[in-house]
């Protein structure tokens, strides 16, 4: 069983909808939470964090954390074109650089049609 | 600023040949990690750095693969002899103590 499980999607919608893309993870010790969003042919960005369980919102965006059922989120309201990337997922027990410390799930790939 | 560079950003070899591909890490962090990302694999650590040394090689494949870094600031993955299961795009990223790591845009390895 990998460490982190994500849909890999593709998953297309409308502009103006909103968007849950989601992961499921097995190791109960990680703690921080992270979202990355990558364009085709670059390197992914890192879009949000969050420590522990709870929501945290930035914009358009949420991330949500719910340890007890090992599972997280990412909410885009009024999703734009814009957002057509891949979004990854990653975690880890750990604050600080540190070794092979940080684990990401596979991606979503997320298309928004115009 | 400057974010992390790598270079080349595409890289077509043969079969057998060996590579060498280039991280330019944003000034003044001090950890560096290589990843390699390939379709549908999400992304597979390979190596962190910190500072020049690399307390954590457990993820490089196989002993083709290497990696160095000089003056705690640009890094080096050597892959030699290329086998065609090394095709994919290789991405460096840097952080400071914090977690949040900053990626480069990734080199695309074709081995023919």
């Amino acid at each position: 069983q990998k460490e982190v499980e994500q849909d890999p999607g593709p998953l297309s919608v409308p502009e103006g909808a909103i968007v849950s893309l989601n992961c499921t993870y097995s190791n109960s010790a990680f703690q921080y939470f992270m979202w990355y969003r990558q364009y085709s042919r670059k390197g992914p960005e890192l879009l949000m964090y969050t420590y522990s369980s709870g929501n945290k919102e930035d914009g358009r965006f949420t991330a949500q954390v719910d340890k007890s059922s090992k599972y997280i989120s990412l909410f885009i309201r009024d999703s734009q074109p814009s957002d057509s990337a891949t979004y990854l997922c990653a975690m880890s027990a750990f604050w600080g650089a540190g070794a092979n410390n940080l684990f990401f799930g596979t991606g979503t790939r997320l298309t928004v049609i115009p | 600023g400057a974010g992390v560079s790598q270079s080349p950003s595409n890289k077509v070899t043969e079969k057998g040949k060996d590579v060498e591909l280039r991280c330019d890490p944003i000034s003044g962090h001090t950890a560096l990690y290589w990843y390699r990302q390939s379709l549908g694999q999400g992304l597979e650590f390979l190596i962190y750095f910190q500072g020049n040394s690399a307390p954590d090689k457990s993820g490089l494949p196989s002993d083709r693969f290497s990696a160095e870094r000089t003056g705690g600031s640009v890094s080096t993955l050597t892959i030699q002899r290329t086998q065609q299961e090394d095709s994919a795009v290789y991405l460096c990223a840097s952080s400071l103590a914090r977690l949040g790591q900053y990626f480069g845009p990734g080199t695309r390895l074709t081995v023919l």
